[in-house]
């Protein structure tokens, strides 16, 4: 079992819907939960963290966090074809090392 | 003014050889990482330095050495060069050794042919 799970898409969503994007993690004393956007041929650039259970809300990007399902996900509202991109799941755990997923592609379509 | 600085950006070498690329930060961070992305985008990490002191240390053939000369810095020096080592690199720092929120460099694209 890999220590970080997405989808790898392309996952496809028309320009203004919401766009959810999913990850597991295997470790159960993973700390810290992170959300990265990769354009391509760009590096990863931070988009979203959090650290306990629950939501936390930043513009149209909300992450949401259930340690006991080991699950993170994140939602993109009025999604834009900027928007366009792979979003990187990672994990911190217990050896304090970032942990990252495959990535999901998103393609917002006009 | 650039945060995280790789040099160089594209690096293209024969099989055999040997390369290192750097990587400097300006954030005051302590710790600097290494991470390899393959052909796939799994960005994978290699190596992590705190204040010049190896704390993570993946299953890397030992033919890739980092050396930190100091919290600024921490280059990536590659012997003899294998197709398979085809990949972009990215070099990246923190705050602290528990706080990994990463700021990334630009990759450095490293072609071995």
């Amino acid at each position: 079992q890999k220590e970080v799970e997405q989808n790898s898409g392309p996952l496809s969503v028309p320009e203004g819907a919401i766009a959810s994007l999913n990850c597991t993690y295997s470790d159960r004393g993973s700390q810290s939960f992170f959300w990265y956007r990769q354009y391509s041929g760009k590096s990863p650039e931070l988009i979203m963290f959090i650290y306990s259970n629950g939501d936390k809300e930043d513009g149209r990007f909300t992450a949401q966090l259930n340690k006991a399902s080991q699950y993170v996900s994140l939602l993109i509202r009025d999604s834009q074809p900027s928007d366009s991109a792979t979003y990187l799941c990672a994990v911190t755990g217990t050896a304090s090392k970032l942990t990252f997923g495959t990535g999901t592609r998103l393609q917002v379509t006009l | 003014d650039t945060a995280v600085s790789q040099t160089p950006k594209y690096l293209v070498t024969q099989m055999g050889n040997d390369k290192s690329i750097k990587c400097e930060q300006n954030l005051g961070h302590d710790t600097m990482y290494w991470y390899k992305q393959d052909s796939k985008k799994f960005l994978k990490i290699m190596f992590s330095y705190n204040n010049k002191e190896l704390i993570i240390n993946e299953t890397v053939p030992n033919r890739f050495s980092p050396k930190s000369p100091d919290k600024a810095h921490l280059n990536l020096h590659i012997n003899s060069l294998e197709l398979g080592d085809s990949a972009v690199y990215f070099c990246a720092s923190s705050q602290g050794r528990g706080w990994v929120e990463a700021f990334f460099g630009q990759g450095t694209r490293l072609t071995v042919v």
